[in-house]
């Protein structure tokens, strides 16, 4: 089945770049559907940050989209994010899923834990 | 952006009754081309990733219990939960994805009474 795994460090400092990678398993990134990364603060909800397709189309929310790279690699079945200029407002778990652009999320990763702090 | 708005914040059940949950988009989330309603529940456990439960706003994922149902179209939904078992305490989210941001609602806390 299908499987999602997120890594990358778990501390980044104000100011600095934030940088995630999904790993999928099971299924080709290149089979016709949407990647997403969706964050969730400490005890908050959930908030879509970007989707990407095989092709290196993306879709970005606005709120985050002057900071927000997300990129695939299609060869290592791999899409990754980079948050630029973080601050403690963007301390979150991050998810990366399968879908957006007019679909829904699943399967979902077990999600990492990004804090910002000097 | 879409605001999806869930009530209750937070609600308590016994065993063995009925749980419902609302759901409503601040703008309608059917698309006229296909008459689909473009919703979706997730169920998050404690410690946990989301788990889709229904699309489509009534679609229910394969291997989830029919106990859960979905309902509604337009603006205003609703996910049903009968029977509740102990097991189905957790925060119950909405989502749009009929246009782009995808927004969800703030979350639903289902525990047991």
């Amino acid at each position: 089945q299908v499987q999602l795994q997120e890594s990358g460090p778990g501390l980044v400092k104000p100011s600095e770049t934030l940088s995630l990678t999904c790993t999928v398993s099971g299924y080709s990134i290149s089979g016709g559907y949407f990647w997403g990364w969706i964050r969730q603060p400490p005890g908050k909800g959930l908030e879509w940050i970007g989707s990407i397709y095989h092709s290196g189309d993306t879709y970005y929310n606005p709120s985050l989209k002057s900071r927000v790279t997300i990129s695939v690699d299609t060869s290592k079945n791999q899409f990754s994010l980079k948050l630029s200029s973080v601050t403690a407002a963007d301390t979150a778990v991050f998810y990366c899923a399968r879908g957006g652009n007019t679909n829904w999320f699943d399967p979902w990763g077990q999600g990492t834990l990004v804090t910002v702090s000097s | 952006d879409i605001v999806m708005t869930q009530s209750p914040d937070s609600l308590a059940v016994s065993l063995g009754e009925r749980a419902t949950i609302n759901c409503k988009s601040s703008q309608s989330v059917l698309y006229s081309s296909n008459n689909k309603n473009y919703l979706a529940w997730y169920q998050q456990k404690a410690g946990q990733p989301p788990k889709l439960l229904i699309y489509w706003a009534s679609t229910r994922e394969s291997g989830v219990p029919d106990r859960f149902s979905g309902s509604g179209s337009g603006t205003d939904f609703t996910l049903t939960i009968n029977s509740l078992q102990a097991e189905d305490v957790a925060v119950y989210y909405c989502q749009q994805y009929v246009s782009t941001p995808d927004t969800f609602g703030q979350g639903t806390k289902l525990e047991i009474k």
